[in-house]
């Protein structure tokens, strides 16, 4: 596609529920990135994939949350038993590589009630 | 612990006048450093990128590195209306972002 593509574009969970949200990334983007965004703060990281490999999870917040991009494109945030303070915009990024800026998708406004 | 820090604002800039965003570092091996500008309930959106010590101008914005200092700044001549958002410096590979600083330009 054209660009990055996430979904859903809003998803509310009940607190303790399993969710899994999809990002798309720009056709032959080695590079993606996932990002944390508190209502009136910068992006966080959250991980890191170079194609399949997954090279840098580091700012996982705990291990109720997992990635993954088996095939080196499509990738998925699995967050599970969501709490409130999960709460949050989750953005997707992608590039041709390092040292090369970033193109977002919309992101996925998670909701936990 | 890789920062970036910034000013939060809001800074406000008369329409037509140059508005001035800065940013510092702390991770001194980084070599990327970008500025993204992000509108109220959207994504960020690359607006520039450099790499090396001086300035780099496209169009009405200029980013200028000061590596030894630490120090990114973006300046935005003939500010618009349309450029009020939030404004975000991000730096190093894994692009560690700053908090933002919002910026509203005065018609």
């Amino acid at each position: 596609g054209a660009g990055v593509s996430q979904s859903p574009r809003y998803k509310v969970a009940k607190r303790g529920q399993d969710v899994a949200l999809r990002c798309d990334p720009i056709s032959g983007h080695v590079s993606l990135f996932w990002y944390q965004q508190a209502l009136g703060q910068g992006p966080e990281f959250l991980t890191y994939f170079q194609n399949e490999a997954q090279l840098d999870k580091s700012g996982l917040p705990s291990d109720r949350f997992f990635a993954e991009r088996p095939e080196g494109s499509v990738s998925t945030l699995k967050i599970q038993r969501t709490q409130q303070e999960d709460s949050a915009v989750y953005l997707c990024a992608s590039s041709f590589g390092l040292d090369y800026g970033y193109t977002f998708g919309s992101g996925t406004r998670l909701t936990v009630v | 612990q890789k920062e970036v820090e910034q000013n939060s604002g809001p800074l406000s800039v008369p329409e037509g006048a140059i508005a001035s965003l800065n940013c510092t570092y702390s991770d001194r091996v980084s070599q990327s450093f970008f500025w993204y500008r992000q509108y109220s309930g959207k994504s960020p959106e690359l607006i520039m990128s450099i790499y090396s010590n001086g300035d780099k101008e496209d169009g009405r914005f200029t980013a200028q590195l000061n590596k030894a200092s630490q120090y990114v700044s973006l300046l935005i001549r003939d500010s618009q209306p349309s450029d009020s958002a939030t404004y975000l410096c991000a730096v190093g590979d894994k692009i560690i972002f700053g908090k933002g600083t919002r910026l509203h330009i005065l018609p």
